[in-house]
């Protein structure tokens, strides 16, 4: 069986501060991982992914995820937040051989000045 | 370019009724397709994927079921809803060749009374 598992619902955090979101996944099978954003009153749009490759993959506004391969994990991180991450997140995983793609429950994380 | 169709997006139907969901996507072969129920603090729940036309893998026993008449069609239906069908349906699309990204439909929003 396939899971994902987002450790935290939710995360405050203050404006300029580091914020880690976990995400951990159970497959009997490689995987794709992927983290999307969806801020509020909008659909999910992609923030980055792992295919295959160097285990650090970094978006274009900051954020980044490492592959941990021993450890099943796939934890997103930036280093400083701004009021405009506000915004629900979900790690997503994808099996390699049927695609079948699973997200996680989603971590709120609500930036304050 | 790619585009995804997904209506209606918002639905009341009666408990007992029947329900269809239809998704189209545009733009490239061979997707694969999913049904996801977004709820609250549950993220997005898998309900079913499809590799290929007839192929189609079930995730949540339930009083769903997909059907996928043609390689870009995607349909959600229930022959008598029940309250707790009430949700935000999600249809999404994803072919390994771009990146396995899924891309999402605007969802439809249903609400049995």
């Amino acid at each position: 069986a396939q899971s994902v598992t987002q450790l935290d619902s939710q995360v405050p955090v203050f404006e300029e501060a580091p914020v880690e979101l976990r995400c951990n996944y159970s497959s009997s099978v490689s995987v794709y991982l992927f983290w999307y954003v969806q801020y509020p009153n909008q659909g999910l749009q992609l923030l980055l992914k792992y295919l295959s490759g160097s285990t650090l993959v970094e978006s274009i506004n900051g954020f980044e995820a490492e592959f941990n391969k021993s450890q099943t994990s796939f934890h997103l991180r930036k280093p400083s937040v701004h009021i405009s991450d506000t915004a629900e997140y979900f790690c997503a995983v994808s099996r390699s051989n049927d695609y079948k793609l699973s997200f996680g429950a989603g971590t709120t994380v609500t930036v304050r000045a | 370019s790619q585009t995804i169709h997904q209506w209606p997006a918002t639905l009341v139907q009666p408990v007992g009724s029947p329900l269809s969901l239809e998704c189209t996507v545009e733009g490239t072969s061979n997707p694969n397709l999913y049904w996801y129920r977004q709820a609250a603090g549950r993220g997005l729940q898998l309900l079913f994927y499809s590799v290929g036309i007839g192929q189609i893998s079930s995730e949540v026993p339930q009083n769903l079921s997909a059907s996928r008449p043609q390689d870009r069609q995607f349909i959600l239906s229930s022959k008598k809803l029940l309250l707790s069908d009430s949700g935000f349906y999600l249809c999404a699309w994803s072919v390994l060749n771009f990146g396995g990204e899924a891309f999402f439909g605007q969802g439809t929003r249903l609400t049995v009374v």
